[in-house]
């Protein structure tokens, strides 16, 4: 069965670091997001990808966050300056529609 | 606003026992529906989804759901849960159109006592 991979499993970074995290999609899959979700908390929301851009972002997604799709295979999320309260788990997802698929998650923690 | 709701954050069962969780949701239009479990240390796994038909849907594992639209709910049940039950419960919701976003539930965190 095809799956969303991401890597690494966890990172550890100092604050203010940059972070870049990975993600290979399902390959015919055309919508691609990130998700994360804070220890105890709800999954939520980051971004949504289609077409080569951003096709929708939340409040949480500022200018401190960057998506790239640069080889048509790999799809990354960057934090340029990573705070304290991005530490989470980071879930990478592919759709071709409706049903996304979820990658394991990156376990990004802020020290 | 967009939201989903799950009333149980944490549930404790014996074995055997029957399941009912609960998930309302607010969204405008078209929506499709799905429960995922997350077990401890894994990803988030599909266990079944709703996008339009028998509003009574079934999954893996022998759970199912029923979609009551005039309740905006969702509920997810299994007859009898196993001590491998245990996990995380997320209830979702996309529009079935635009970007296809998921937007979640607060989940519910089962615990099956052998």
């Amino acid at each position: 069965e095809p799956e969303v991979t991401q890597t690494p499993s966890h990172q550890v970074t100092q604050m203010g670091q940059e972070v870049i995290l990975r993600c290979v999609p399902i390959s015919n899959h055309l919508y691609f997001y990130w998700y994360r979700q804070i220890l105890g908390q709800k999954v939520e929301f980051l971004v949504s990808f289609y077409n080569n851009e951003i096709s929708e972002k939340s409040e949480i997604f500022d200018d401190q966050f960057s998506v790239e799709r640069p080889d048509g295979s790999n799809f990354t999320l960057k934090i340029r300056s990573t705070k304290l309260e991005d530490s989470a788990m980071y879930f990478c997802a592919s759709s071709d529609r409706e049903l996304a698929f979820f990658g394991q998650g990156t376990r990004l923690t802020v020290v | 606003a967009q939201s989903v709701s799950q009333h149980n954050h944490h549930v404790i069962l014996s074995e055997a026992a029957s399941l009912e969780l609960g998930c309302n949701y607010s969204y405008g239009g078209t929506v499709n529906l799905f429960w995922y479990v997350q077990y401890p240390g894994q990803h988030l796994q599909l266990l079944l989804k709703y996008f339009s038909g028998d509003p009574l849907v079934k999954g893996i594992k022998g759970f199912e759901a029923e979609f009551i639209k005039s309740k905006f709910s969702f509920n997810l049940r299994k007859p009898s849960v196993q001590w491998s039950d245990t996990a995380e419960y997320f209830c979702a919701v996309n529009r079935a159109s635009g970007t296809y976003k998921y937007i979640f539930g607060t989940g519910t965190r089962l615990k099956v006592l052998a």
